[in-house]
């Protein structure tokens, strides 16, 4: 079946503008989660989904970032005024969350962003 | 979660068994083990996970030691393929925290 898709898989911008990155997560899945990778890092936790809401937003570095699943499917990671330091590839990832016990991430193939 | 060891990197020869080791000596008992690799340029790539018991799948086996205080990925005959970030992470049950921890992982180079 068809698994996590990210758009677009490239993004150049210049520093201060706005930049949507869209993850659309496996059908069924209702945890969605968004990660970031630096180079030569492994990836980083931004914030967890669980349906509509965020249920662990811990992990977005300051306000400029923010992130939406208005109907629980598709999620818009967003970034304001974006600085060079953002640079990075921003992954996306979704579960089953089953009702205690295991729960596998799928992971997307990212979206890489360069703020020149 | 607890946090997990691994080697920085290792060579594995093309054909031949690749032994990833991972140490987690603080595990809970309730929490899982998983195998995730990267490929160059792509997106984490789930391998296996497991609990108590050693598993075996298409990708890999996983074997943990019986005090679970430690496992080992094998990938019974590696591929040039193979070549990737092996990341070992030890994880809660959905229900108690749900993200992952990623460490430096093994950068796995298997050669001709």
């Amino acid at each position: 079946g068809a698994g996590v898709s990210q758009t677009p898989s490239n993004k150049v911008t210049e520093k201060g503008k706005y930049v949507e990155l869209r993850c659309d997560p496996i059908s069924g899945h209702t945890a969605l989660y968004w990660y970031r990778q630096s180079l030569g890092q492994g990836p980083e936790f931004l914030i967890y989904f669980q349906g509509t809401g965020a249920a662990d937003d811990s992990g977005l570095p300051n306000d400029r970032f923010f992130a939406v699943r208005p109907e629980g499917s598709v999620s818009t990671l967003k970034i304001q005024r974006t600085e060079r330091g953002d640079s990075a590839v921003y992954l996306c990832a979704s579960s089953l969350m089953p009702a205690g016990g295991e729960d596998t991430q799928y992971f997307g193939p990212g979206t890489r962003l360069t703020v020149l | 979660d607890a946090k997990t060891t691994q080697p920085t990197s290792m060579d594995c020869a093309e054909g031949r068994a690749a032994n990833l080791p991972c140490n987690h000596s603080t595990i809970s008992g309730n929490e899982y083990v998983y195998w995730y690799r990267q490929i160059h340029s792509q997106g984490p790539q789930y391998i296996i996970h497991g609990l108590k018991n050693n598993e075996t799948n298409e990708m890999a086996s996983l074997i943990i030691t019986e005090d679970r205080k430690s496992s080992t990925l094998i990938l019974p005959h590696a591929t040039l393929r193979d070549t990737a970030v092996y990341y070992c992470i030890v994880r809660a049950p959905a229900n108690a925290g749900n993200m992952l921890t990623f460490g430096g992982g093994t950068r796995l180079m298997v050669k001709p």
